[in-house]
């Protein structure tokens, strides 16, 4: 079945600070969805994000589905984006891959 | 909308007892899931439905059971619960937005499960 490898595992970064989360996929997929679950265990969607780029707030996302990768940016980093992040991509019938996740803290 | 629901949000159960998951949505979406997420892992597929009455197994669906009667609910039955079964479950609903094989999913809240 299809791998989906996310790095970095874990990320540290003081309040302000921007990062980058990538994630690589092994085969051409038609849908990837970028989740953040909260330290309460919610998973919230983020993005829905095949191919191209979308923006929302302080968060983007990018896709580059012929290199089989996707980036997940995020600007000015709060406390609040603490959690770990995961990209899913779909593996048939509407279900999802999931990758192991980024785990972010935020320090203020 | 409620979007997805699941009860319950906590439960204990004893090696060898059975129970069920409930799962509910109320966007009308044709397909629903159940996932199970273990410590330091993302979430693996249990069991899928793509429409009422139809369901089929995922990546780990030993010692599980589903049915789907109704388009809204999505049960997930554990049989005879083992210690390995301990984890928090997901059940997720999706829609299609028209290409082929491109669903976007939505989680319900998650329901952790301890087997002692």
């Amino acid at each position: 079945g299809i791998q989906v490898e996310q790095s970095p595992p874990d990320l540290i970064l003081q309040e302000g600070a921007n990062s980058t989360l990538r994630c690589n996929f092994s085969d051409s997929v038609n849908n990837l969805q970028w989740f953040h679950q909260n330290p309460w265990g919610q998973l919230i969607n983020l993005f829905y994000i095949p191919s191209g780029t979308k923006q929302n707030g302080r968060l983007s996302a990018t896709t580059v589905a012929t290199e089989r990768y996707s980036l997940l940016y995020i600007s000015s980093s709060q406390t609040t984006d603490s959690g770990v992040y995961f990209c899913a991509v779909e593996s048939g019938y509407s279900t999802l891959t999931f990758g192991k996740g980024t785990m972010l803290l935020v320090s203020p | 909308n409620a979007g997805v629901t699941q009860t319950p949000k906590f439960q204990v159960l004893k090696t060898g007892q059975s129970m069920t998951l409930q799962c509910a949505q109320d966007m009308n979406h044709e397909y629903m899931s159940w996932y199970r997420q273990d410590p330091g892992m993302g979430l693996r597929l249990i069991h899928y439905s793509v429409g009422a009455g139809i369901t089929d197994q995922g990546e780990v669906p030993n010692g599980y059971n589903v049915s789907r009667s109704t388009t809204e609910d999505f049960p997930l039955r554990l049989l005879s619960a083992a210690p390995s079964q301990t984890s928090v479950y997901f059940c997720a609903s999706s829609y299609s937005h028209g290409l082929a094989n491109s669903y976007e999913q939505y989680f319900g809240p998650g329901t952790r499960l301890t087997v002692t």
